[in-house]
């Protein structure tokens, strides 16, 4: 159950498009098609803003998307904004019934 | 409304034991995949267990055999019983609520409380 792979840090201007990816193996990533996405601010509990690899819960706007290719999922931020500026954790399927996050990313807006 | 509250929390020498209650409201816990997440000081999350709808439990192997999840439907509560505990077993510990039965999405989370393993 080793965590998957995300850049420790990206960075964008205000209203840039930054894209994070998530990178596991044949048994995780690759094997099952599902992956969710989480903003963590500083203090506070993480908030799920994309689930089952391209949908959004209800109140996250779309700026945020998702996607999977294999054993690699991404999530982009679009017109990218100060609020924005968070730690971002992929989360997955590390066997059919234990679950796995990614080593998270840090988002800053520069 | 939905909301998790955790509490347990405390410091704790190594070996010891300690038993982590998540208070749930608005929802029953019997009706949805229940986890917990771990968060070390600094570091990302860590998925340490989940309890299904049927009550099948499963845990990472960082801590199978050492914690056993349950929950209790008359009070409507989570717990996670950890022994034989380690000081890399210090955390912020979250309960949280699965969106769907996937259980890798997780869309109401309690504020956590802080393990402290030292001695």
């Amino acid at each position: 159950q080793s965590a998957l792979t995300q850049p420790r840090s990206v960075s964008g201007s205000p209203g840039q498009s930054v894209t994070i990816s998530c990178t596991g193996t044949s048994s995780d990533l690759g094997h099952y098609n599902s992956v969710s996405w989480y903003q963590q601010h500083p203090g506070k509990a993480p908030k799920l803003i994309i689930y089952a690899i391209t949908e959004r819960p209800s109140g996250v706007p779309d700026r945020f998307s998702g996607s999977k290719s294999g054993s690699a999922a991404s999530l982009t931020i679009s017109g990218l904004q100060a609020d924005d500026e968070a730690d971002y954790y992929c989360c997955a399927f590390a066997g059919i019934f234990t679950r796995v996050f990614g080593t998270g990313t840090k988002v800053t807006v520069l | 409304e939905v909301q998790l509250v955790e509490s347990g929390g405390g410091l704790i020498h190594p070996g010891g034991s300690l038993r982590l209650s998540c208070s749930a409201s608005g929802f029953n816990v019997s009706s949805k995949f229940m986890s917990w997440v771990r968060q070390a000081p600094g570091k990302g999350l860590e998925w340490v267990s989940v309890i299904h709808i049927s009550g099948d439990r499963f845990y990472a192997d960082a801590v199978k055999g050492r914690f056993t999840i349950s929950r209790d439907n008359s009070v409507n509560t989570l717990y996670l019983q950890m022994s034989s505990l380690r000081v890399e077993d210090t955390a912020l510990y979250y309960c949280a609520r699965a969106y769907t039965q996937n259980y890798d999405d997780f869309d109401i989370w309690g504020p956590g409380t802080m393990v402290t393993v030292s001695s």
